[in-house]
């Protein structure tokens, strides 16, 4: 399988919101809701954000959400922050004839002004 | 609090077998659960190679499979990986995790190690 689809760069001002979309196809993004963001600080591993397309683990700030639409998956974080700045990366579960897998999106970085 | 520790060479020559294991503290590796590997070239993204359950399901990354085992030890709650006749594109922190069934979400994450192939 195929990686997905991520814009390699997002910016924002502190406050506003911004959208990190994930394109796949319908064997992963739009066959299962099964997809996860991740977050990553330089130097660190990285961090379960969003799992299942639109659940938040405990701990996480409710200025995180996700949605998908077809083969989009979104992560939206509002009310930017200083802090949010870092690697987003998305995932989903992929099932195709030849194999069972978990892909990876490219990676966006996010760059708070 | 489930943590996961890297361990293994940092340094592996070109043809040569990589090595690692991942200490697991506060879960059983028995658990319902897989355990798995992703790694991250240095400045890229993040690629998995592979998940494992205690009962014996695998599930590899085509582009690995041919060179790739896992293995969990019970008696020591242990997960190690051997990636063999590996290049430099194996260059990367590896990263030992949790994943929950249908691949749902990867979590906890140990802090990862970095392995370099070069001669």
């Amino acid at each position: 399988q195929s990686a997905l689809t991520q814009p390699a760069s997002v910016s924002g001002s502190p406050g506003q919101s911004i959208t990190i979309s994930c394109t796949g196809t319908s064997s992963d993004v739009g066959g299962y809701n099964y997809v996860s963001w991740y977050q990553q600080h330089p130097g660190e591993a990285p961090k379960l954000m969003i799992y299942d397309v639109d659940n938040r683990p405990s701990g996480v700030s409710n200025r995180f959400s996700g949605s998908k639409s077809g083969n989009t998956a979104s992560l939206t974080i509002s009310g930017l922050q200083a802090e949010d700045e870092a690697d987003y990366y998305c995932s989903s579960y992929a099932s195709s004839y030849s194999s069972t897998t978990l892909v990876f999106g490219g990676g966006t970085k996010l760059t708070v002004l | 609090q489930v943590q996961l520790q890297e361990s293994g060479p940092g340094l592996v020559k070109p043809s040569e077998t990589l090595s690692l294991t991942c200490t697991i503290s506060g879960s059983s590796i028995s658990s319902n659960y897989y355990w798995g590997w992703i790694r991250q070239p240095p400045g890229k993204g993040l690629e998995w190679i592979g998940s494992i359950l205690y009962s014996g399901a695998t599930y590899y990354n085509p582009s690995l499979k041919s060179r790739l085992t896992m293995s969990l030890d019970a008696s020591k709650n242990q997960l190690s990986l051997k990636l063999n006749s590996v290049t430099a594109t194996d260059t990367a922190m590896y990263y030992c995790a949790r994943i929950q069934h249908w691949f749902r979400w990867v979590d906890p994450w140990g802090q990862g190690t970095l392995v370099t192939v070069s001669s």
